[in-house]
């Protein structure tokens, strides 16, 4: 069982609301990912980050934000959530460095229902 | 285009039968290829990762296969059981970056009925 948590796991909320979805991961990893995935269909990746002060785009464009100031925590932001933002959103990690598999290892997800 | 291609999209079968579920990508450079097991409402766990060396590796009833040549892998399963009933994602890398991208199948949805 991978150490990283999400919290909400659930989430109803209003359109128009400022939402944050924790991540964090007791492992030490460097690295660290955020995805979005609705039923049935493949995972995008939506941010990431190497390390503190690190955060990156993916490849699906989303309106949320992310921050790295910690090794272990890598929470995204919704600033205005919309009824579009509902889906499923996962949080990973891996290890860095030679040697490593890179193998990600994910949190339980959140899903978030916007109304 | 970098595409990971699964089949069947479901599967339904009888506690104690074997199934073979496919993957084909045509990811390039091609670095190394994953099975996850994804319950529903969990995040996907590691079951199995080759690379471009590995034919086969087994992971108790799992077993992956790799054909590096025509870009294809199967995950075995083996006197199923009810809690293998789970989404069976397929993830390939390509290391052509220094993130090494993933790029993720729709998955295998199974079904295992007592």
């Amino acid at each position: 069982e991978a150490d990283i948590y999400q919290t909400p796991r659930y989430l109803v909320i209003g359109t128009g609301k400022k939402i944050t979805l924790e991540c964090s991961q007791t492992m030490g990893h460097d690295k660290m990912y955020w995805y979005q995935q609705d039923p049935g269909m493949e995972l995008h990746l939506i941010h990431y980050s190497y390390g503190v002060n690190s955060t990156e785009k993916g490849d699906l464009s989303s309106e949320s934000t992310v921050s790295r100031i910690r090794t272990e925590h890598f929470p995204l932001t919704l600033e205005s959530a919309r009824p579009s933002h509902t889906s499923q959103y996962l949080c990973a990690s891996s290890e860095s460095g030679q040697g490593s598999t890179d193998t990600q290892y994910f949190g339980p997800g959140t899903r978030l229902t916007v109304l | 285009k970098n595409q990971v291609e699964q089949s069947p999209q479901s599967l339904i079968i009888l506690e104690g039968k074997n199934c073979t579920l496919q993957c084909n990508y045509t990811v390039s450079p091609f670095s190394n290829l994953r099975w996850y097991k994804q319950d529903t409402g969990r995040g996907p766990v590691s079951l199995t990762i080759m690379t471009f060396s590995e034919n086969t590796k087994s992971n108790g009833r799992y077993t992956a296969t790799l054909d590096a040549d025509t870009k294809q892998s199967s995950l075995h399963i083996t006197a199923s059981q009810l809690s293998d009933s789970a989404s069976y994602i397929c993830v390939v890398s390509d290391r052509g970056s220094t993130l090494g991208r993933l790029y993720f199948g729709r998955g295998t949805q199974l079904t295992v009925w007592p």
